[in-house]
């Protein structure tokens, strides 16, 4: 079956710094990529997402590429802040049906 | 954008009571609905996909007589927790997928079981 692999937390990074949180993925046929992230005692928002092989996701400085070759969507930001300190999930939809990576917290400390 | 309503967010009941969860998509039409439960370390778990007019499709070792899912129409699901124990305990979250198969999910309703 499918299934996301997304990097181990926890992640605890100093404000201004680069951030990568690597996911890889197994699927059959062609799925569509996704981003989530939760805020503390909220729900789960969409961050990004990418349909297709080589399209790039971004949203609110966050980048994420398909890479069908090496079937990895690894999200980025080149200058994290406090306010972005949450768990970020990433997640494939293949067949109708989705599938969710463990999860990441990342902390940002001043 | 596209809004996920759910509730209720908090649920406190005795042990073998049922208890409902709603799911309603507000602007969009949703043919599929997914439910799931987040345990502490804050996983997400599949639970079943739930689509419009037909019976839902459970995960392996989901208990479907145990949880009852509904999708009685395009913009609402409900999932039942019957005869609930403590072990039910969790937070649990449903999503809608939209047309542009983006998943937007509810807030998501702590059930406690005591």
């Amino acid at each position: 079956g499918d299934s996301v692999t997304q990097m181990e937390g926890p992640v605890t990074l100093s404000e201004e710094a680069f951030l990568t949180i690597n996911c890889t993925y197994t699927a059959t046929g062609y799925p569509s990529l996704f981003w989530y992230v939760q805020y503390p005692g909220e729900g789960l928002q969409l961050l990004l997402k990418a349909t297709k092989a080589d399209d790039k996701g971004s949203n609110k400085g966050f980048e994420a590429t398909y890479r069908k070759e090496t079937t990895s969507f690894h999200l980025e930001k080149g200058s994290v802040q406090v306010s972005d300190s949450a768990v970020y999930f990433c997640a494939l939809i293949s067949a109708g049906k989705s599938t969710f990576g463990d999860g990441t917290t990342l902390t940002v400390k001043p | 954008g596209a809004v996920v309503s759910q509730h209720p967010s908090r649920v406190i009941c005795k042990s073998g009571t049922s208890v409902k969860i709603e799911c309603r998509s507000l602007d969009f039409q949703a043919t599929t609905m997914f439910w799931y439960r987040q345990f502490p370390k804050q996983s997400l778990m599949l639970m079943a996909t739930s689509n419009e007019g037909s019976k839902a499709t459970y995960e392996q070792g989901v208990e479907k007589d145990k949880f009852l899912i509904n999708h009685a129409s395009l913009t609402l699901s409900t999932l039942t927790v019957t005869s609930a124990h403590p072990e039910d305990s969790s937070f649990y979250i449903c999503s809608a997928r939209d047309r542009s198969n983006v998943l937007t999910f509810g807030a998501g309703s702590r059930l406690t079981v005591l």
